[in-house]
């Protein structure tokens, strides 16, 4: 079990928009930063969002992070095909001095 | 060009050993912490360990505290994690990767900028 808890699946149609939730606790969300990955299949993890809402400048403007208390969020718009893979939500964990990543959450563009 | 590769995995039985090692180029390897994350097969991924820049300082999961040790050259620009002891549990795909962290507003930021392809181990008599 995770200490970062994400929806196991979400879908959405090409073009529109896209959430995934991902939940903690003060001692990792709640008083430290948020970064997320997307893993392709059959990839290596990449960065699309660090400091809860900083993309690096190969992410593109369509993929946004957000926080609120002990909860992040990672948005997506302007769905593609192409974005079909699991993501993943990541924080610091300052009681467990370890880093923590949720569970993962699979994207799914019908 | 910041470039990862990792080598050393393969087939070990439990009970047995095995030397990861990430060869760095493209940045100055000493100035950045670096980390290693699993991911066993078909699940999330999982950190296991991080190193300091200077190789000072070493942080590991629970889950393999006292059997797995990280380490790093600086003159070599290479990182490893030495494995012993393995389980069964351990299989999977390691990741090394550099690692981006420090205080900003009274928040700790740490998060893996670059990531290697990759290396499968399998832990299975």
């Amino acid at each position: 079990q995770s200490v970062l808890t994400q929806p196991p699946s979400v879908s959405a149609a090409p073009g529109q928009k896209v959430t995934i939730s991902c939940s903690g606790s003060t001692s990792n969300i709640g008083n430290n930063y948020v970064s997320w990955y997307q893993q392709l299949p059959g990839t290596a993890p990449k960065l699309l969002i660090f400091d809860n809402d900083k993309r690096p400048s190969w992410i593109p403007d369509r993929f946004s992070g957000s926080k609120s208390g002990t909860s992040a969020t990672l948005g997506i718009t302007g769905l593609q095909t192409g974005d079909e893979a699991d993501y993943y939500c990541e924080s610091w964990d300052s009681t467990l001095s370890v880093v923590v990543f949720g569970g993962g959450t699979k994207l799914t563009v019908l | 060009e910041v470039q990862l590769l990792e080598s050393g995995g393969g087939l070990v039985q439990p009970g047995g050993s095995l030397r990861l090692s990430c060869a760095a180029s493209g940045f100055t390897f000493s100035n950045y912490a670096m980390g290693w994350v699993r991911q066993s097969p078909g699940r999330g991924l999982e950190w296991v360990s991080g190193i300091s820049g200077g190789g000072d300082a070493t942080y590991y999961a629970d889950s393999v505290k006292g059997r797995l040790t990280m380490s790093r050259d600086n003159s070599k620009n290479t990182l490893y994690l030495q494995m012993n002891s393995l389980r069964a549990e351990d299989t999977g795909k390691y990741y090394c990767a550099r690692a981006q962290r420090g205080w900003f507003q009274s928040l700790f930021s740490y998060y893996f900028d670059y990531w290697g392809q990759g290396l499968l181990v399998t832990v299975s008599s």
